[in-house]
């Protein structure tokens, strides 16, 4: 299957500070990508859409101002916990999909592992 | 609101045995299902799906079953091997704000013992 790589598998970082996780589909061009993130013993809860070249569409409730997500390449998305504090420590994981692929097709990151101190 | 639901966190069978993870959902608009694996700290991988016009769908040791009327699937593993021990998430897919994503049940981990 394809293969989408994320980075860094892990952080920790200081509250208040900001952290940039990148999501990359590394032997297909992915138009859409979904971010989604997970705490303990809970589900994938979905994050936000983003579509290369527009601005991601978040789920209710994620606030879009906190998470910065850019999709500016068919191979690279970005997202940004800005002023990140402890309650945001959680796993992020992103997937991928093309319109070349089942429209069911989502291929995961490894994810990522944030810890806020 | 959780429209996909495992009701089980947690199952154990001895390896050789058969493995069933249940799933319920509520919303009737969903049509398409998925199950994947989920080691710890790792991303979800694809296993098998099953369109809601069947009603089983298999892949060598796994079968998916769907009830619509009941709103409940499961996911069968013949015969299970202690390589399977992992989380298992049931997800519909739905379409979010700008194209299709996944909608998560809370996973069910299970433990294949030797």
């Amino acid at each position: 299957g394809a293969v989408v790589s994320q980075h860094p598998s892990w952080v920790i970082c200081k509250s208040g500070t900001s952290v940039k996780i990148e999501c990359r589909s590394l032997d297909f061009q992915a138009t859409t990508m979904f971010w989604y993130r997970q705490f303990p013993k809970q589900s994938l809860m979905l994050m936000a859409t983003s579509n290369e070249g527009s601005k991601a569409t978040y789920e209710q409730g994620v606030e879009k101002d906190k998470f910065l997500i850019n999709h500016a390449s068919l191979t690279l998305s970005t997202l940004t916990v800005t002023s990140a504090h402890p309650e945001d420590s959680s796993f992020y994981i992103c997937s991928a999909t093309s319109p070349g692929l089942l429209y069911n097709e989502q291929f995961f990151g490894p994810g990522t592992r944030l810890t806020v101190l | 609101d959780q429209q996909v639901k495992q009701n089980s966190p947690s199952l154990s069978v001895q390896e050789g045995r058969i493995s069933i993870l249940n799933c319920d959902y509520t919303n009737s608009m969903f049509d398409y299902f998925l199950w994947y694996k989920k080691y710890p700290a790792e991303g979800p991988t694809f296993l098998i799906s099953i369109s809601s016009i069947k009603d089983k769908n298999e892949d060598g040791r796994f079968t998916v079953f769907l009830n619509k009327s009941a709103k409940h699937l499961s996911l069968h593993i013949v015969p299970s091997q202690p390589g399977d021990s992992a989380v298992y998430f049931c997800a519909a897919l739905t379409n979010s704000n700008s194209g299709y994503a996944l909608n998560f049940g809370k996973g069910t981990s299970l433990l294949v013992t030797p």
